[in-house]
């Protein structure tokens, strides 16, 4: 089954630098998410990304979608401690109603 | 708005018993999803609804069973609990099938 896999599996910065972390999936999608999930919680939504799009934005946060390359990044600028925790990137199969999570990636920002 | 609520919060059971996990939401939502999180996995997905009276299989369906009486709720049920069902329970809902899902807190399930 397809799946999307995030990379690296742990990351530890200083407050204020920046967090990049990646997701590859292996068929066609409609739209790629990624969450958050700070310890112990459920899982906020961060940002959606259709497969038409390249690129958006939401506040310190910035996704690409390469489609040919089947891989997507989030960009976490001038990290905080309160950014510490994992983060999902969730992958559908066109005309399935069915997300697929990665494992995720469990951000450390030190203070 | 509450949003997706979940109850309990944590359980432990012994194996064999039975019980049942109740997720709500109050956002009209048409699609209700059962994940499990297990250390170091992503989600799975047990069932989901895409609407009220429906139910389908997810990637884990087995031991579990699922009901969608009213649009609001999404039950799951677990009828002979095993060791192997100890995780974390997430439910989740959405407005559209494409769309940003909604996350509870979580249940936390031991069974002994």
């Amino acid at each position: 089954s397809q799946q999307g896999e995030e990379d690296p599996q742990a990351l530890s910065i200083q407050e204020g630098e920046n967090a990049t972390m990646n997701c590859s999936y292996k068929t066609s999608i409609n739209n790629l998410q990624w969450y958050r999930q700070n310890s112990g919680r459920g899982l906020v939504h961060l940002i959606l990304i259709r497969s038409n799009e390249r690129e958006k934005h939401s506040g310190r946060l910035r996704v690409t979608l390469d489609t040919s390359k089947k891989s997507s990044s989030l960009l976490i600028t001038a990290s905080r401690a309160a950014d510490t925790a994992s983060y999902f990137c969730a992958t559908d199969a066109s005309g399935t109603y069915k997300y697929i999570f990665g494992t995720g990636t469990r951000l450390k920002v030190l203070a | 708005n509450a949003g997706v609520t979940q109850t309990p919060k944590f359980r432990v059971l012994k194996t064999g018993q039975s019980m049942t996990l109740l997720c709500a939401q109050d956002m009209n939502h048409e699609y209700m999803y059962w994940y499990r999180q297990d250390p170091g996995m992503g989600l799975r997905l047990i069932h989901y609804s895409v609407g009220e009276g429906t139910t389908a299989k997810g990637e884990v369906p087995d031991g579990y069973n699922v009901s969608r009486l009213k649009k609001q709720n999404f039950l799951l049920g677990l009828e002979s609990a095993a060791p192997s069902q100890t995780s974390v329970y997430f439910c989740a809902s959405s407005y559209r099938m494409t769309e940003t899902q909604y996350f509870g807190p979580g249940t936390r399930l031991l069974v002994l």
